[in-house]
């Protein structure tokens, strides 16, 4: 069975600092990927996707994420990170082809400080 | 607008007493998905429907019921609550399974 794993749970960070959150995924086969975006109080948005091609992903609000095939990973990225970005993060796959629902990783709380 | 519409938003309960929640979206989209959200459990599948009259068990279907008598709507009936569905719901609904789904405002459920 496929499942999605994010170890950050927390993470604060200071406006301007980097923002790396990790996701990795267990599936043997071709997989779409997907992270989403959860402000407080609202519905999930979709942040980037990845289906195939470029594994390097830009989404939107300046977030990119890379899809590293080897090591099942799916880690999302921005450079800078604003007050405006504090909000859940999940990232999510499904598989290609046979069973293909989509799976939720627990979601990434980001705090960021002004 | 395209949207996925859920009601209600906001739902008290009794243990016992059945409920539904619907879920509507104008996208013309033929898979939708029920799930739930609980704190550091993230999102769980309770179930799903391909197209209509084609619906399948998720992660988490006990104590659920859905139907798909449309294409357009989607609820999720619960027979009869039990605390433990206390939770947030979120329906959602995309063209195909492989892309993007775009997920109704939330429904905050809490049985006493």
């Amino acid at each position: 069975a496929q499942s999605v794993s994010q170890h950050n749970h927390h993470v604060i960070l200071s406006e301007a600092a980097s923002l790396e959150l990790g996701c990795n995924y267990s599936y043997g086969g071709t997989v779409n990927l997907f992270w989403y975006v959860q402000y407080p109080g609202q519905h999930l948005q979709l942040l980037l996707k990845y289906f195939s091609g470029d594994p390097l992903v830009k989404g939107i609000k300046g977030f990119e994420a890379e899809f590293i095939k080897s090591k099942f990973s799916f880690n999302l990225r921005k450079p800078s990170v604003q007050w405006s970005d504090t909000a859940e993060y999940f990232c999510a796959v499904n598989a290609r082809t046979g069973a293909n629902n989509l799976f939720f990783g627990t979601g990434t709380r980001l705090t960021v400080i002004p | 607008e395209a949207q996925v519409t859920q009601n209600p938003r906001y739902l008290i309960t009794v243990t016992g007493k059945k409920l539904t929640v619907t879920c509507s979206q104008n996208m013309n989209h033929e898979y939708m998905s029920w799930y739930r959200q609980d704190p550091g459990l993230g999102l769980r599948q309770i179930y799903y429907s391909m197209n209509v009259e084609v619906t399948d068990k998720g992660d988490v279907p006990e104590g659920y019921k859905v139907s798909r008598k449309e294409k357009r709507n989607f609820p999720l009936i619960l027979e009869s609550p039990s605390p433990n569905q206390t939770s947030l719901y979120f329906c959602a609904s995309s063209v195909t399974l492989n892309t993007e789904a775009f997920f109704g405002q939330g429904t905050r459920l809490t049985v006493v």
